[in-house]
């Protein structure tokens, strides 16, 4: 079965800052997908950004980039020019390309923006 | 187009009540997920319903819990003889078949 960690429950950064979220998965699959989602006190969860893992190419989205080590599955998110909007809960996921295409979540990690 | 909506926003029960949460799914969306998440969690995977197949239910913690779709419309996740370790957020998601999931804005169920 797949598996999300990611070892930092939370993190704080300077607004304008950069600051990079990690996380780790495990799978036996060679294709899938993987993503970053952020979620504010609202509850709303809404996407960051997505990679696909047959794709060498980082993924960028504006301010967010992600570093993707497929070998050591490591996929991490770098947050520049951090904005106080930035502040809220970030979730890593990983989605198989099968039947179900379910989410497994890693367990968040709180970013908080100091002014 | 509007995007997932769930009712309701909030919901206090006491232990042993049955509770109904209700998904709304985006328009045309043939895909549509229930994910649990408990406080301070990730989210867990409960339900999956595409189309007309077979809803894949490996996520289900215990037979207390169910769901039910009609067609490609609204779905329900009823939970009955509630416990205590039902409370939680409970999210809805929807996608077109191998696309981005959107999600709802969740319903708080609080058990007492």
């Amino acid at each position: 079965a797949q598996t999300v960690t990611q070892s930092q429950p939370e993190m704080s950064v300077q607004e304008a800052e950069t600051v990079t979220l990690s996380c780790t998965y495990d799978t036996s699959e060679s294709d899938y997908y993987l993503f970053w989602y952020k979620q504010p006190p609202s509850r709303q969860m809404i996407l960051v950004i997505r990679q696909e893992a047959y794709k060498q190419q980082n993924a960028t989205e504006n301010r967010f980039s992600v570093n993707f080590q497929k070998a050591a599955k490591s996929f991490s998110l770098k947050i520049s020019d951090s904005q106080l909007g930035d502040a809220a809960m970030y979730f890593c996921a990983y989605r198989s390309r099968g039947a179900t295409n379910k989410l497994i979540f890693g367990t968040g990690t709180l970013l908080a923006v100091q002014p | 187009g509007a995007g997932v909506s769930q009712s309701p926003s909030n919901k206090v029960t006491e232990k042993g009540k049955d509770v109904e949460l209700r998904c709304d799914p985006i328009s045309g969306h043939t895909a549509l997920y229930w994910y649990r998440q408990r406080l301070g969690q990730g989210l867990e995977f409960l339900i999956y319903f595409q189309g007309n197949s077979a809803p894949d239910k490996s996520g289900l913690p215990s037979d207390r819990f169910s769901a039910e779709r009609t067609g490609e419309s609204v779905s329900t996740l009823t939970i009955q003889r509630t416990q205590q370790e039902d409370s939680a957020v409970y999210l809805c998601a929807s996608s077109s078949p191998d696309f981005e999931q959107y999600f709802g804005p969740g319903t708080r169920l609080t058990v007492t």
